[in-house]
């Protein structure tokens, strides 16, 4: 596609659901990065994908979060029993051989 | 703790006037991007700079790498509201692919 496509643009649900956030990056895009932005904390990196594979899972803030990357395109980011302090905006960016990455609009994950 | 220093963090000028970000860090950086993030949107990418010392304008914008690569500055002439938004720094270490942003800067322009 011509851009980073996420989905759902925002999600509600409620403290202890699981939740799937998916990821459609440009087409050709090797490399795939999860950040999460919350209010006045910039952006915090959670995962980074080469292809269909992770080589970098140490933004992972617990064992509740889990992402694959499937035909080195889509990108799912699950998180499950989900916490209130897991609400914040999660992006999703693709970037080709070095260059700036191209950031989705995001997906707004409010736990209640 | 932040790798990257933005200042200052919010900023509200009027039409017409001049402004200045900075991104501070201790780090040395093989390259360093500016964004910018308009609510709810994701960041887009303005300018990447990799030589020390390096400067680009881009029309109205003006981007400085440090000579140390470790800061940079966005100077903004003659800002309009469309120059309205949160800007971000993003710094490439030399052994990591992934980058470190900094808070970022809200920038207002008031009509």
């Amino acid at each position: 596609g011509a851009g980073v496509s996420q989905s759902p643009s925002n999600k509600v649900t409620e403290k202890g659901k699981d939740v799937e956030l998916r990821c459609d990056p440009i087409s050709g895009h090797t490399a795939l990065y999860w950040y999460r932005q919350s209010l006045g904390q910039g952006l915090e990196f959670l995962i980074y994908f080469q292809g269909n594979s992770a080589p970098d899972k140490s933004g992972l803030p617990s064992d509740r979060f889990s992402a694959e990357r499937t035909g080195g395109s889509v990108s799912t980011l699950t998180i499950q029993r989900t916490q209130q302090e897991d609400s914040a905006v999660y992006l999703c960016a693709s970037s080709h051989q070095d260059r700036g990455y191209t950031f989705g609009s995001g997906t707004r994950l409010t736990v209640v | 703790t932040q790798l990257l220093e933005q200042s200052p963090q919010f900023l509200s000028i009027q039409e017409g006037e001049n402004l200045t970000v900075y991104c501070n860090s201790s780090s040395v950086f093989s390259s360093l991007q500016w964004y910018r993030q308009e609510p709810g949107e994701g960041p887009v990418l303005l300018v990447t700079v990799v030589t020390g010392g390096e400067v680009k304008k881009l029309k109205r914008l003006t981007f400085q790498f440090g000579d140390a690569r470790k800061d940079s500055s966005l100077h903004i002439t003659a800002a309009q509201p469309g120059d309205t938004g949160l800007y971000l720094c993003a710094g490439g270490p030399w052994d990591d692919y992934k980058l470190s942003f900094g808070a970022g800067t809200t920038v207002t322009v008031r009509a």
